[in-house]
């Protein structure tokens, strides 16, 4: 199975920072890389595809980049509804694998 | 708008057996590939098990081969998670996931129902 690695596993940060999160991968992943946004009691949604392909009606603060192993997912201007848990997931080979996640507190 | 409503869930017993449906509205869904994905405390999000658009395929994580069974009536737009032998590590919060469009690669999720806890205990 791909293990996929985040981190930081928690970071705090404050409305209108840029901040980063890592996601990597055990083997290549080409851009097989996915992150999503879950908020406590809601189901996971869906931010960005393909590494860095923002998914319909997410705002374009958010960003992706990386190919291979290495991940990022970017958000510039925290805004308070950002504050959430995000997960990256592979989806180059079954079985689909997630990251333990990244919970950005205020 | 896409739509997944979720049933089935509760209490059971270890050793026991729970079927889950997830019935879907506002996609073609007998074209769509669907998958269920639970998530635990402490585990995070596990992806448990994905079925081709058609039903033809079907994919499982380890842990759960032998015990679950996914399947899809698509005359009914509903995805089904038979799961029987139940054990304590299965206790979850499941979800229905939809399948995103894609042109190569497994399953990623551009829908998801709204969850349902599953607690298998005596």
């Amino acid at each position: 199975d791909i293990q996929m690695t985040q981190s930081p596993s928690s970071l705090s940060a404050s409305v209108g920072d840029r901040i980063t999160i890592t996601c990597r991968a055990s083997q290549s992943i080409s851009t097989y890389l996915n992150w999503y946004q879950q908020k406590p009691g809601k189901a996971p949604k869906l931010l960005i595809f393909d590494a860095s392909t923002l998914q319909s009606g997410v705002p374009s603060r958010f960003s992706g980049s990386g190919s291979g192993t290495d991940f990022t997912l970017a958000i510039s201007s925290l805004q308070p509804e950002d504050f959430a848990t995000y997960y990256c997931q592979q989806s180059y080979d079954v079985p689909i694998t997630f990251g333990q996640g990244t919970r950005l507190q205020i | 708008e896409v739509q997944l409503l979720e049933s089935g869930g509760g209490l059971v017993q270890p050793g026991g057996s729970l079927r889950l449906s997830c019935t879907a509205s506002g996609f073609m869904f007998s074209r769509q590939d669907m998958c269920w994905v639970r998530q635990t405390p402490g585990m995070g999000l596990e992806w448990v098990s994905g079925i081709s658009a058609s039903g033809a395929r079907t994919w499982y994580t380890d842990s759960v081969k032998g015990r679950f069974t996914i399947s899809r009536d698509n005359s009914k737009n509903t995805l089904y998670l038979q799961m029987n032998s139940l054990r304590a590590e299965d206790t979850a919060v499941y979800y229905c996931a939809k399948d995103s469009p894609r042109t190569s690669g497994y399953f990623f999720f551009d829908h998801w129902g709204q969850g349902m806890l599953v607690t298998v205990s005596s």
